[in-house]
């Protein structure tokens, strides 16, 4: 099956600073790449949505200027935490889907990165 | 807004019986339903996808759909103590993403 590599997937950080969590498809191209978080014991929730070459389009109550998300390319997407915060403490997981081929649609996920800011 | 609805659990079952999740869901208009086994600190892995009602099998697990009540279910014959995890319901967005319930912890025991 297709991967989906996320890294860093564990990290640890002061509050104030940035981190960047990079997703990347290895073996196909990924025409849109959707950010999820998951606070502990709940479900994941989708952040934003992004499409290669697009502004990225966000959840409701999802802070744009705090999450930055880039599409470059078609096989990396990054996520970069802005003046992070305890409360941005979460397990941050990407997936991607091609357009093409008979598993179209099919969402593949990274391995999650767990932020954890002091 | 799309939402998807399951028991929190745990969900407790001895080795070898069978497991029963259940999932339902708000938009009748939905189309497609995804089944996730999570682990502990790990990212969630398709278990199956279902489509048409009735029923779908792979192995040991099969997949329900009721789309005149809403309704998804995942049955789990012969249970290990390996398939102790969260298992997530989801659905299709509109935008291609999936749309998870909280999830049903499900713990067989030895």
């Amino acid at each position: 099956g297709a991967v989906v590599s996320q890294h860093p997937s564990r990290v640890i950080c002061k509050s104030g600073t940035s981190v960047k969590i990079e997703c990347r498809s290895l073996d196909f191209q990924a025409t849109t790449m959707f950010w999820y978080r998951q606070f502990p014991k709940q479900s994941l929730m989708l952040m934003a949505t992004s499409n290669e070459g697009s502004k990225a389009t966000y959840e409701q109550g999802v802070e744009k200027d705090k999450f930055l998300i880039n599409h470059a390319s078609l096989t990396l997407s990054t996520l970069t935490v802005t003046s992070a915060h305890p409360e941005d403490s979460s397990f941050y997981i990407c997936s991607a889907s091609w357009s093409g081929g008979a598993t179209a649609g099919e969402l593949f996920f990274g391995e999650g990165s767990r932020l954890t800011v002091l | 807004q799309k939402e998807v609805e399951q028991n929190s659990g745990p969900l407790s079952v001895p080795e070898g019986a069978i497991a029963s999740l259940n999932c339902t869901y708000s938009d009748r208009g939905s189309q497609s339903f995804f089944w996730y086994r999570q682990y502990s600190g790990k990212s969630p892995e398709l278990i199956m996808f279902i489509y048409s009602n009735g029923d779908k099998e792979d192995g040991r697990f099969t997949a329900q759909l009721n789309k005149a009540s809403q309704y998804v279910s995942l049955l789990i014959r012969d249970s290990q103590p390996s398939d102790s995890a969260t298992y997530l319901c989801a659905v299709r967005g509109s935008q291609g993403n999936l749309i998870f319930g909280k999830g049903t912890k499900l713990s067989v025991k030895p």
